[in-house]
């Protein structure tokens, strides 16, 4: 049974871009959540996404947004990207809204130049 | 404000002991609590879970306490392998309703070595 799978791996973009990274979830899963890894703020919740609405969001700027597809994919934009972006964006998939436990990919690698 | 604390940032274990991992919770809303173990350049993979209406639960090697009373609980692993050398992450869920279910606060993670 396949991952969680999150494109690209690794990614590099200098300040003031915007970035896309994307997630597919496990097949049948439905909830797809979004965490960002920092060696200061370790792994914090982002947002959560379920039937295509956004249920759950975590505390960070509005520059930070998601949607979700009717297949259950989930694509994560950051705008005007900043030096303190640079992170490891990991992305978890789970049955249900609020299913626990969540299964998470091997994330999207960020750094900002 | 760290919700969700490991206060040991590594340990060190040989091979065939017991590994005992710490975590200590804040938020009284928190009511079910999970481990991960992570990998450089993978991502967190669960280990084993718990609800708060339980004090204890087995996954073979791993098993996992927790005393709500004194907003703790720990991950043991008899007996320490070599290959459980990696991050050790505890999360909690908070039961604050409706969609809220589908936050995980993590706490730090601390760093287990198993030596041969």
């Amino acid at each position: 049974k396949a991952g969680v799978t999150q494109t690209p791996r690794y990614l590099i973009k200098t300040r003031g871009q915007q970035v896309t990274l994307s997630c597919s979830p496990i097949s049948g899963h439905r909830s797809v959540s979004w965490y960002q890894q920092t060696p200061g703020q370790g792994l914090q919740f982002l947002f959560e996404y379920f039937s295509e609405t956004q249920r759950n969001k975590g505390n960070f700027p509005g520059r930070f947004s998601g949607r979700q597809f009717s297949n259950s994919r989930s694509e994560m934009n950051v705008s005007t990207l900043e030096l303190g972006d640079s992170a490891l964006y990991l992305c978890a998939s789970s049955f249900m809204q609020g299913g626990q436990p969540q299964h998470f990919g091997d994330g999207t690698r960020l750094s900002i130049l | 404000d760290q919700q969700v604390k490991q206060n040991s940032p590594s340990l060190s274990v040989q091979e065939g002991r017991i590994s005992i991992l710490n975590c200590d919770y804040t938020n009284s809303m928190f009511d079910y609590f999970l481990w991960y173990k992570k990998y450089p350049a993978e991502g967190p993979t669960f280990l084993i879970s718990i609800s708060s209406i339980k004090d204890k639960n087995e996954d073979g090697r791993f098993t996992v306490f927790l005393n709500k009373s004194a907003k703790h609980l720990s991950l043991h692993i008899v007996p320490s392998q070599p290959g459980d050398s990696a991050v050790y992450f505890c999360a909690a869920r908070t039961n604050a309703g409706g969609t809220s279910y589908g936050k995980l606060t993590f706490g730090q993670g601390t760093i287990l070595t198993v030596h041969p």
